[in-house]
């Protein structure tokens, strides 16, 4: 079974611009969560889409905001990115959510200038 | 309200040597828990899971963590580390509907030859 890929790998990007991730979980997986990873504050929830709805969401301001296709594929969309966007976006898909396993994709990392 | 402590952000073995990554975790519900590893440049991956079963729960690559209410901890173990153990590793806690989970900060593992 293919495992979750994230595209593009690498972005940069500079301030003001928007940007669009991408995420393509395992096959029957109806679950897809974001999480953003920086140096400063860790690993940090932004939203959970389940059969395309947004179940949960994090505390993260409304310029970052996703969805979720009928083949399960989420895409993440940051607009008018600031210079404390740059981070690695990780994108995790699972059957039922996040209290089952989590297959983690390896990541698009954002650079913001 | 729900929390984890990972209480090491460094552990340095030798290799051969017993490892133990702790975590403590605060929940107001039966979590469920989890440890992670990443690889630099890599996703997350899971190693073992914890979810109302057997105290003592077995993982991958010979890892082991057990469950102890009373202490509210999670500590992760494996008798003999192995140079390829080198990564950081993140406990993770998810209340039993999956509405929230937390990421611990990560302990970063150092395997000395």
């Amino acid at each position: 079974k293919a495992g979750v890929t994230q595209t593009p790998r690498y972005l940069i990007k500079t301030r003001g611009q928007q940007v669009t991730l991408s995420c393509s979980p395992i096959s029957g997986h109806r679950s897809v969560s974001w999480y953003q990873q920086t140096p400063g504050q860790g690993l940090q929830f932004l939203f959970e889409y389940f059969s395309e709805t947004q179940r949960n969401k994090g505390n993260f301001p409304g310029r970052f905001s996703g969805r979720q296709f009928s083949n399960s594929r989420s895409e993440m969309n940051v607009s008018t990115l600031e210079l404390g966007d740059s981070a690695l976006y990780l994108c995790a898909s699972s059957v039922t959510g996040r209290t089952d396993t989590q297959y983690f994709g390896p990541g698009t990392r954002l650079t913001v200038l | 309200a729900q929390s984890v402590t990972q209480l090491d952000s460094h552990v340095s073995v030798s290799e051969g040597t017993p490892v133990l990554l702790r975590c403590n975790y605060s929940s107001s519900y039966s979590p469920s828990l989890f440890w992670y590893v990443q690889h630099p440049n890599k996703g997350l991956q899971l190693l073992l899971k914890y979810t109302s079963a057997a105290t003592l729960v077995k993982g991958i690559n010979g890892f082991e963590a057990e469950f102890k209410k009373s202490e509210t901890s999670f500590h992760l173990t494996k008798p003999s580390a192995h140079m390829s153990d080198a990564a950081e590793y993140f406990c993770v806690v998810s209340d039993t509907g999956g509405f929230k989970t937390i990421f611990g900060a990560g302990t970063r593992l150092f395997v000395k030859a």
